[in-house]
């Protein structure tokens, strides 16, 4: 099973600055890799798919990176509504589908 | 548009049954492989069960298999999930999910239904 480790686990940023997500897997995962947001009481929402494609109605603001194993998910000039948690999620060996822990995004 | 609605979450004893469905709409329910994830509360996102289009194969995650059946009905435009020998460990809300067509992300979610299991 691929593990998936996410870091930080809280990120503290002030509306209008950027973010920085990192995502790690115990494996090469070449470039099967997507970032979903998550808000409280919601569910998860597809950001980013193939590690830099951005999902439909996404906002270039979010942005994906990365390959083999190390990603990062940046988003830029932070608005009010992209304070949520975010996750990473392995398609490349299944089952099982895998997940990281998150990141938090708060509003410092 | 693309909906899930699941239903059938409820509070159960330890040992019990539940039967979870998801209802779905605005898209060809039959042409797509569909999934269960559960998220413990205040926990992250994990990986139930997932069945292909035509219900011809299935898989769990080791912590479910032998407890858990996914199941569908194309006909009805529904997806479920057969919950047996339930433990407190199994508390979650249950999200379905889909994927594209030939992918292996989740592209559409329910909103979720929780199942509580306690005495």
């Amino acid at each position: 099973e691929i593990v998936m480790t996410q870091s930080p686990a809280t990120l503290s940023v002030s509306p209008g600055e950027s973010a920085t997500l990192s995502c790690r897997a115990s494996q090469s995962l070449s470039g099967n890799l997507a970032w979903y947001q998550q808000k409280p009481g919601q569910a998860p929402r597809l950001l980013i798919y193939d590690a830099s494609t951005r999902a439909t109605g996404i906002p270039a603001r979010f942005s994906g990176s990365g390959s083999e194993t190390k990603f990062t998910l940046t988003i830029s000039s932070l608005q009010s509504e992209d304070f949520a948690i975010y996750y990473c999620q392995q398609y490349n060996n299944w089952p099982p589908w895998t997940f990281g822990r998150g990141t938090k995004v708060e509003i410092k | 548009e693309v909906q899930l609605v699941e239903s059938g979450g409820d509070l159960v004893q330890p040992g019990g049954s539940l039967r979870l469905s998801c209802a779905a709409s605005g898209f060809t329910f039959s042409n797509y492989w569909m999934h269960w994830v559960r998220q413990a509360p205040g926990k992250g996102l994990v990986w139930v069960s997932r069945i292909d289009d035509d219900g011809s194969t299935t898989t769990y995650a080791d912590s479910v298999k032998g407890r858990f059946t996914i199941s569908r009905d194309n006909a009805k435009n529904t997806l479920y999930l057969q919950m047996n020998s339930l433990r407190a460990e199994d508390t979650a809300v249950y999200f379905c999910a889909r994927f594209p067509t030939k992918e292996y992300y989740f592209d559409y979610w329910g909103q979720g239904t929780l199942v509580t299991v306690s005495s």
